[in-house]
C-alpha cells in the first residue's frame, strides 16, 4: 500500500512569513496527527485529528499555527507568521489501529 | 502517561544481537509499550508493541520484565541498516489517549562493520 503522503520537502522562508504542509495519509486510516520535530529532539504532537474531528490539539500553538481535515482524507497545517524558533521538520502520521502509526518523510522548514 | 528512560547511546558489531534497555517504573496497567525507531532524514518507523507479555515479529522481539517496569527491544542480528535512534514509549490505547505518542530522546544505536 502506499505510504503517508507530505508536500513539500523543503521549505525556505523568511520570519513573519506564511507556510502551509500538506499530507496524504494512508488510504483507509481514519486517524492523523501532525508532529513537529526540533533537531536533536524526539518529535512532538501538534494535533490529533479522528476522521475530521480534532480529538488533541493541546500542543498547537494556536496564535499563529492552524490545521484541518476536510472530508476526513487530506490535511493542511499552516504557520502564520513564521517565527524562527518554528524551524523545524513537520511530520504527518496516520493509523488504523492501536498506535501502529505510519509516518510520511516530513517537510523540513528553515525559517529565516 | 509514564515516562521511559533510555541510554542516550549503544553500539553493536553488525551480526551480532543488539539489546535496547528501556525503564519505564511508572507504568499503569493499561499501558502498553511501544517501540520505534527513526533512520536519519526519515520519518519514525514502527517496530513492535506489547502489554505484558513478550512479543515477537518480524523485525525484533520485546521482553517486558514480570513487574511492567523496564523492558527491552532485541534486534537479534543487526544490520549497517539498523543504525537509527529507537524510541520507547508508553501510551494507553482506547478514550482520548488513543494514538497519543509522547517522543522522548530516544537511544542512538549505531552498528559497526
Amino acid at each position: 500500500e502506499a505510504g503517508v503522503a507530505q508536500s513539500p520537502r523543503y521549505k525556505i522562508i523568511e520570519k513573519r512569513q506564511s507556510v502551509a504542509f500538506w499530507c496524504n495519509p494512508i488510504s483507509g486510516h481514519a486517524t492523523l496527527y501532525w508532529y513537529q520535530q526540533i533537531l536533536g529532539q524526539g518529535p512532538k504532537l501538534l494535533i490529533q485529528f479522528q476522521n475530521n474531528g480534532v480529538v488533541d490539539d493541546s500542543q498547537l500553538p494556536k496564535d499563529r499555527f492552524s490545521a484541518e481535515r476536510l472530508k476526513g482524507v487530506d490535511s493542511t497545517l499552516k504557520i502564520q507568521p513564521a517565527k524562527l524558533e518554528d524551524s523545524a521538520v513537520y511530520l504527518c502520521a496516520s493509523s488504523r489501529k492501536d498506535n501502529e502509526q505510519f509516518f510520511g518523510p516530513g517537510t523540513r522548514l528553515t525559517v529565516l | 502517561d509514564a515516562k521511559t528512560t533510555q541510554p542516550t547511546s549503544m553500539d553493536c558489531a553488525e551480526g551480532r544481537a543488539a539489546n535496547l534497555p528501556c525503564n519505564h517504573s511508572t507504568i499503569s496497567g493499561n499501558e502498553y509499550v511501544y517501540w520505534y525507531r527513526q533512520i536519519h532524514s526519515q520519518g519514525p518507523q514502527y517496530i513492535i508493541h506489547g502489554l505484558k507479555n513478550n512479543e515477537t515479529n518480524e523485525m525484533a522481539s520485546l521482553i517486558i520484565t514480570e513487574d511492567r517496569k523496564s523492558s527491552t527491544l532485541i534486534l537479534p542480528h543487526a544490520t549497517l541498516r539498523d543504525t537509527a535512534v529507537y524510541y520507547c514509549i508508553v501510551s494507553k490505547a482506547g478514550g482520548t489517549s488513543y494514538g497519543k505518542l509522547t517522543f522522548g530522546q530516544g537511544t542512538i544505536l549505531t552498528v559497526h562493520p
